[in-house]
């Protein structure tokens, strides 16, 4: 069965450190990989997505991602995050029908 | 760019009272919509897809008498809570395919927030 896991439930990150949003999937064939951000009274905002080729990814707001089919993951990572990034990050496998549990994300000055 | 617009955004309720809300495609026509159901702190949950001018596909353990969805034109997708109850309230979304992506890229509405008194 198709599923995505986000082991992170909520992560700290002081403004302008590194981030990385870890997202693994379980699908049979090669997907569809997204990230979306919500932010309160936001709909969902797609930053990036992977289909095929290039396994590295880049998103919008500095975002960027790697599909590595060994480890059937696909990371979200900013190298400086911004106070305006906190919010709740999910990752979804194949058309979005199946998202992870999210991680949530508390920049601190 | 393709904009889905929920409505309404927040709405309370009395228990065993019917709700409506409309999800609708701004600017772009959209034969297929999704409704999901997102709970405080937890994943999005695809409910339903939504077909224009045919009935509502339902995912596993939705019940389709509880939620009603119809999809009476190519920009409009409502969903009925019927009868609600405390344990129906929720965060509910919905989606619509973007143009130029097939069915891979949804741009999805801000969401309506339904509390059952």
């Amino acid at each position: 069965a198709q599923s995505v896991t986000q082991p992170d439930i909520h992560i700290t990150v002081s403004e302008g450190a590194s981030l990385e949003l870890r997202c693994n999937y379980s699908y049979g064939a090669t997907p569809y990989l997204f990230w979306y951000v919500q932010s309160p009274g936001q709909g969902l905002q797609l930053l990036l997505k992977y289909f095929s080729g290039d396994t590295l990814v880049q998103g919008i707001k500095g975002f960027e991602a790697e599909f590595k089919r060994s480890q059937s993951s696909f990371n979200l990572r900013k190298p400086s995050v911004h106070w305006s990034d906190a919010a709740e990050y999910f990752c979804a496998v194949k058309n979005q029908f199946y998202f992870g549990t999210g991680t949530s994300l508390t920049v601190i000055p | 760019g393709a904009v889905v617009s929920q409505h309404p955004s927040w709405v309370i309720c009395k228990s065993g009272t019917s709700v409506k809300i409309e999800c609708r495609s701004l600017d772009f026509q959209a034969t297929t919509m999704f409704w999901y159901r997102q709970f405080p702190k937890q994943s999005l949950m695809l409910m339903a897809t939504s077909n224009e001018g045919s009935k509502a596909t339902y995912e596993q353990g939705v019940e389709k008498d509880k939620f009603l969805i119809n999809h009476a034109s190519l920009t409009l997708s409502t969903l009925t809570v019927t009868s609600a109850h405390p344990e129906d309230s929720s965060f509910y979304i919905c989606s619509a395919p973007l143009l130029g992506h097939g069915a891979n890229v949804l741009t999805f509405g801000a969401g309506s927030r339904l509390t059952v008194l």
